[in-house]
C-alpha cells in the first residue's frame, strides 16, 4: 500500500546510544518532515526536506541530524541520546503542501 | 512567528450530541492553510477538515464542520451527531506561507465520548 513507513515501530535506547529512525515514501513526494509529539505540547517540527539532498531545521533541531540522499527516504540520527529525546516521533510527506501523509509513529524511550 | 492555540486539554461529549473544539492562532500572513486532525489510540494521524483562509465559506465533512473566523484568528470544530468513534486526540494546525509546507500543531484536545 502507498503511503509512509516508519522503521522501528519501538525503540529503547540507553542515554548516550546513538540510532537512526527511517522514513520511507513510495508516493514520490518532494516534501518530507519529522515531528516529535509530546503530551500537552503537540507535534513540533525537528527538520525538514524540500527535496532529494536538502535539508532544513524546525523548530527543535538540537540533538537530531537528518539525511535526504534519496528522494524516497528521510533519516533522522540521534548522535547521543538523552532521556530528553523520548517522545514520539512522526514522519510526514506532502507532494501539494496541503495534503500531508503521516507515518504510524515511532516510540522511543531514552533510559 | 505564528502560533497555534488549543486552550482545551480535554473535552467530553454524549454519544449523539454536539461538541465544539476550540482553536485560535496567531499569523501575520494573508493567505495559509488551517487542518483539523485525527489522532485515535493507534497513534495515526488523520486528515478531518482542511480550510483555506482566501475562503471565506466554512468547510464541511460530513459530521464534521469548522468555524472559521479570519478577523479573530479562529478555527473551532464542530463535530456533530458524536460517534464512540470520534473519541481521540484532535490537532489544529497552520500550515506556514512559503514554498516549505512547514505546519505548526496546536498542544491537541483529547475527546472523550460517553455512551
Amino acid at each position: 500500500n502507498a503511503g509512509v513507513t516508519q522503521t522501528p515501530k519501538f525503540r529503547v535506547l540507553k542515554t548516550g546510544q546513538s540510532m537512526t529512525l527511517l522514513c520511507a515514501q513510495d508516493m514520490n513526494h518532494e516534501y518530507m518532515y519529522w515531528y516529535r509529539q509530546d503530551p500537552g505540547m503537540g507535534l513540533r517540527l525537528i527538520h525538514y526536506s524540500v527535496g532529494e539532498g536538502t535539508t532544513a531545521k524546525g523548530e527543535v533541531p538540537d540533538g537530531y541530524n537528518v539525511s535526504r540522499l534519496k528522494k524516497q527516504n528521510f533519516l533522522l540520527g540521534l548522535e547521543s541520546a538523552a532521556p530528553s529525546q523520548t517522545s514520539v516521533y512522526f514522519c510526514a510527506s506532502s507532494y501539494t503542501r496541503v495534503g500531508y501523509t503521516f507515518g504510524s509513529g515511532t516510540r522511543l524511550t531514552v533510559v | 512567528a505564528q502560533t497555534v492555540t488549543q486552550s482545551q486539554p480535554e473535552m467530553s461529549v454524549q454519544e449523539a450530541e454536539t461538541v465544539t473544539l476550540s482553536c485560535t492562532y496567531d499569523t501575520s500572513e494573508s493567505d495559509y492553510y488551517l487542518f483539523w486532525y485525527k489522532q485515535p489510540p493507534s497513534r495515526q494521524m488523520i486528515l478531518v477538515i482542511r480550510q483555506e483562509a482566501y475562503k471565506q465559506q466554512n468547510a464541511t465533512e460530513n459530521r464534521f464542520s469548522v468555524n472559521f473566523q479570519k478577523a479573530a484568528k479562529s478555527f473551532s470544530l464542530k463535530i456533530s451527531d458524536s460517534q464512540l468513534g470520534d473519541a481521540a486526540m484532535y490537532f489544529c494546525a497552520y500550515r506556514v506561507e512559503g514554498n516549505t509546507g512547514k505546519l505548526i500543531f496546536g498542544q491537541g484536545t483529547t475527546l472523550q465520548v460517553k455512551p
